[in-house]
């Protein structure tokens, strides 16, 4: 089963501050991507990367920075939070190729700005 | 730019009972159609998918595809409560690896 690893668990952060968070993958996949949910809203894309040192945006990129170091490392930055943030965030990684299109989700990041 | 939208946005059946979940989508040149199934606090997972117009089943699951009406559905048989959960179908956009999801059907299924 396929390895993807978010760090924090959970963040309180203020706003205006800055909000890093962190994605590592074991899996030897390409394609990486942060989606934001809320409710009613299902998964919605922020940014992707199909790989490294290179980024694309989603559908809901404003306000959000990424970074993609390394294949396995990803990170979504939020320079100025804002209240409107809040929200549970999702990275995943999905391998290449036409029969290679499952998304492997990690646990999940809750984002509460205050 | 893809649209999709889910139908019904909740659902409650009795355990045992068939339980049909719909997903439209808007660009007829869609490549991957798939369910994924997140419980509570959870991180949504990958339940079926399928490239071409037909029906795959995988034990009490069947996903249909019809791209023609820009619809592809999820058939549960035999629900059970562990089947409780929100239900989210996602489409790949064709050329590039972004993946579009819908807003999510919530199922409880009570004994």
């Amino acid at each position: 089963e396929a390895a993807v690893t978010q760090s924090p668990r959970s963040k309180v952060a203020v706003t205006g501050g800055k909000v890093t968070l962190s994605c590592h993958q074991t899996n030897n996949h390409d394609y990486m991507y942060w989606y934001r949910q809320d409710t009613g809203h299902g998964l919605r894309l922020i940014h992707y990367s199909y790989v490294a040192d290179s980024t694309e945006k989603g559908d809901i990129p404003d306000g959000y920075k990424a970074s993609r170091p390394s294949q396995e490392n990803f990170s979504l930055i939020l320079e100025l939070a804002s209240l409107s943030q809040t929200a549970v965030y999702f990275c995943a990684s999905s391998d290449r190729g036409p029969s290679a299109e499952t998304l492997y989700f990690g646990s999940g990041t809750r984002l509460t700005v205050l | 730019q893809q649209k999709v939208q889910q139908s019904p946005e909740s659902l409650i059946v009795p355990e045992g009972a068939m339980t049909s979940l719909n997903c439209t989508f808007s660009d007829s040149a869609s490549q991957y159609f798939a369910w994924y199934r997140q419980h509570s606090g959870k991180a949504p997972k990958a339940l079926m998918s399928i490239f071409s117009n037909g029906e795959k089943e995988e034990g009490r699951f069947t996903i249909h595809l019809n791209k023609a009406s820009l619809h592809f559905s999820l058939h549960i048989r035999d629900s059970q409560p562990s089947d409780s959960a929100l239900y989210l179908c996602a489409v790949k956009d064709t050329g590039n690896y972004k993946y579009v999801f819908g807003a999510g059907t919530r199922l409880k299924v009570i004994a």
